[in-house]
């Protein structure tokens, strides 16, 4: 079975970091391009961040560019989510999400929650 | 604010057909796949409709999707309780290089 599990969520401070991470199994990781999606609290879904299946090519929304960074590490089936100078509109629940070959987020995980206040 | 955009909500009996619009642009809806997500109050969204009118396995047939220029729908025919949800359109956009989702729209089962 395909799994995502994130972790690393947390209270923190404006202007603060917090390192995200998404643990993967049951898929050949390195072949797939990942994603982080967020939603905060009663409201819709947005687009955070992608990379690639080797991690050459990044995409960022412009909300979080030159602040947050997006990584892997195939041979830890693992993806991460770097997040510096943090804000109160940065408080979300962060899903990581596996791109389907066919187009599409097919798998998403459980989300971690993240919560900018001083 | 969402690129694209989607009725915040529609509603309708069981057994009902219900359908969801999301409007764009040509830098995304124009040129681009549109995906659409079913997610439930507290728990992960769902991948319902990929490549503009394909179900993934397991989504029920009463689920579909359709794309005209920069305009796409989502029809759910012989509305059911557990369908009650919100569901969100999504695509590429070329001008903005981001994926975007749509505002969302939330469905009541009356």
């Amino acid at each position: 079975e395909v799994q995502l599990v994130e972790s690393g969520g947390g209270l923190v401070q404006p202007g603060g970091s917090l390192r995200l991470s998404c643990a993967a199994s049951g898929l050949t990781f390195s072949t797939y391009w990942m994603h982080w999606v967020r939603q905060a609290p009663g409201k819709g879904l947005v687009w955070v961040s992608r990379i690639s299946g080797d991690g050459r090519s990044t995409n960022y929304a412009d909300s979080v560019k030159g602040r947050f960074t997006i990584s892997r590490d195939n041979a830890k089936n693992t993806l991460y989510l770097q997040m510096n100078s943090l804000r109160a509109e940065d408080t979300a629940v962060y899903y990581c999400a596996r791109q389907s070959r066919r187009d599409g987020m097919d798998v998403w995980g459980q989300g971690t929650t993240v919560t900018v206040s001083s | 604010q969402s690129v694209l955009t989607q009725p915040p909500s529609a509603s309708g009996t069981p057994g009902q057909r219900v359908t969801i619009s999301c409007s764009g642009s040509s830098s995304n809806i124009g040129n681009n796949i549109v995906n659409w997500y079913q997610q439930v109050p507290g728990t992960a969204p769902k991948l319902l409709i990929y490549i503009n009118n394909q179900r993934p396995s397991g989504v029920p047939d009463r689920f579909s999707g359709s794309k005209s220029g920069t305009s796409a729908s989502l029809a759910i025919s012989g509305l059911q309780s557990e369908d009650e949800a919100d569901y969100y359109c999504a695509a590429w956009d070329d001008s903005l290089n981001a994926y975007v989702f749509g505002t969302g729209t939330k469905v009541t089962v009356l």
